[in-house]
């Protein structure tokens, strides 16, 4: 059991909506990373949050946003939905650095975009 | 363009026997490699990391090789169970501008057959 936990566990949307997703990290850790997985396909990096700041970005556009709270929860909120966006969205966090970059993954969100 | 390739979208092979899964990258210069195991609907599972100066590593049956002139890593799972029946994503980590994103391969089913 990693200690991540991700709300909701399914969700489905219509094209044009936004959606928010959330996080939960390991407890210790304070960075947080999300990453989207298409099906059949490897995660890719969306964007890191660390202390509350993002440190890091993938090639995401803008409409794919985030946040981190002071107790290392994490937020990705997604505007303007579209078809592509449907996948499952994976949220992982790391330890203090100076230590390897294992990462600990949720189990994940599948949103369906219709 | 960085580029990671993962050998076959599935392996299949006979219960005790060793898989090897290949995990090759190019215009990439990484400071870690690292495999993961996923299970269908399920967030990536830490397996083993490995450093750029570091050729082989073991963690009970299984063994990651690292060949940065070739830039491959092979994965071994020797006396392999249908318990290791799974996708298994190899990823690449910079690290170098101390952001911990993660470049994930599209991975490799393997099925063991009992």
């Amino acid at each position: 059991e990693t200690g991540v936990t991700q709300s909701p566990t399914h969700l489905i949307k219509t094209r044009g909506q936004q959606v928010t997703l959330r996080c939960s990290s390991q407890s210790g850790h304070n960075t947080v990373s999300w990453y989207q997985q298409a099906l059949g396909q490897g995660p890719q990096f969306i964007f890191q949050y660390y202390r509350e700041e993002e440190n890091g970005r993938g090639n995401f556009p803008p409409r794919f946003s985030g946040l981190q709270f002071p107790n290392y929860s994490s937020e990705l909120n997604v505007n303007a939905l579209e078809l592509d966006d449907s996948a499952l969205y994976l949220c992982a966090s790391s330890p203090p650095s100076g230590r390897d970059n294992e990462q600990f993954f949720g189990p994940g969100t599948r949103l369906t975009v219709l | 363009s960085q580029k990671i390739e993962q050998n076959s979208e599935a392996l299949n092979i006979q219960e005790g026997k060793t898989a090897t899964l290949t995990c090759n990258y190019t215009n990439y210069s990484p400071a870690y490699l690292q495999w993961y195991r996923q299970d269908p609907g399920r967030g990536p599972v830490f397996l083993l990391l490995i450093r750029e100066n570091e050729k082989e590593k073991r963690k009970e049956r299984l063994k990651v090789t690292f060949d940065t002139t070739l830039k491959q890593s092979l994965f071994h799972i020797t006396a392999s169970q249908p318990a290791d029946s799974a996708t298994y994503l190899c990823a690449l980590d910079k690290s170098d501008t101390g952001r911990r994103a993660l470049t994930f391969g599209s991975g490799t089913r393997l099925q063991v057959q009992p």
